[in-house]
């Protein structure tokens, strides 16, 4: 079966990097794409960007522009998201999910979450 | 970027209600929408994708409707396991956008 597992709960401080990773199995991890949501507290489901597993291709929103870079490792079917400069407005549960492997579509799998926690 | 504007933001109802939600988008999105479901504390899960087409393993009392610019999620008989937040999302255009959520809760 489709499983998308995510790495754990991260605490940052401001101004830091955070990277979490997402660990596919039971699909052939080429052939799709994963897309990154986020979810802040007392907030609705936030799109963040999408990268294709299959050709590297990547789609980010703008408001991440410069502070986001999502990729992907085809030899241990993982993908990661590496978000940096980070602000306490940053702090969210994280999640993977599995989309189109040419243009960013639905998501029919999802990964656990990831919180973050940014505090000084 | 393509606005996603769903109503009711949250409603009351109880178990055996027919409930219906509803998103417009901003401009023509197709049929390039699907709904979503994510209880407390756990992740979203798809209902519908394509607008229309129910997801495997999704109960058959979950539908969707629309194209263009008007969609509609309709759950015919409210169930206990019901209870959530609902978001829809348009993947027509980047960046994809969600509506903001209706909260279903316990009349």
């Amino acid at each position: 079966q489709v499983q998308l597992v995510q790495s754990g709960v991260e605490v940052k401080k401001p101004g830091a990097s955070v990277k979490v990773s997402c660990k596919a199995s039971g699909y052939t991890f080429g052939s799709y794409g994963i897309t990154w949501v986020r979810h802040a507290p007392g907030q609705g489901l936030e799109w963040m960007g999408w990268i294709s597993a299959y050709n590297g291709v990547a789609n980010y929103a703008q408001k991440f522009q410069g502070r986001l870079t999502m990729t992907t490792d085809t030899s241990t079917s993982t993908a990661y998201m590496e978000l940096r400069s980070l602000r306490s407005d940053d702090t969210a549960v994280y999640y993977c999910a599995r989309s189109g492997a040419k243009v960013a579509k639905g998501f029919d799998h999802w990964g656990q979450g990831t919180l973050l926690t940014v505090s000084s | 970027d393509i606005q996603m504007t769903q109503s009711p933001s949250s409603l009351s109802a109880s178990v055996g209600d027919r409930v219906t939600i509803t998103c417009r988008a901003s401009q023509g999105i197709r049929k390039d929408l699907d709904w979503y479901q994510q209880k407390s504390g756990k992740n979203p899960e798809r209902l519908i994708y394509g607008a229309s087409s129910l997801q495997s393993g999704v109960p058959s009392r979950f539908s969707g409707s629309g194209s263009g610019t008007e969609f509609t999620l309709t759950i015919s008989s409210l169930q206990p396991e019901d209870f959530a937040t609902y978001y829809c999302l348009q993947h027509n255009s980047y960046p994809l956008t969600f509506g903001q959520g209706t909260k279903v809760e316990i009349k």
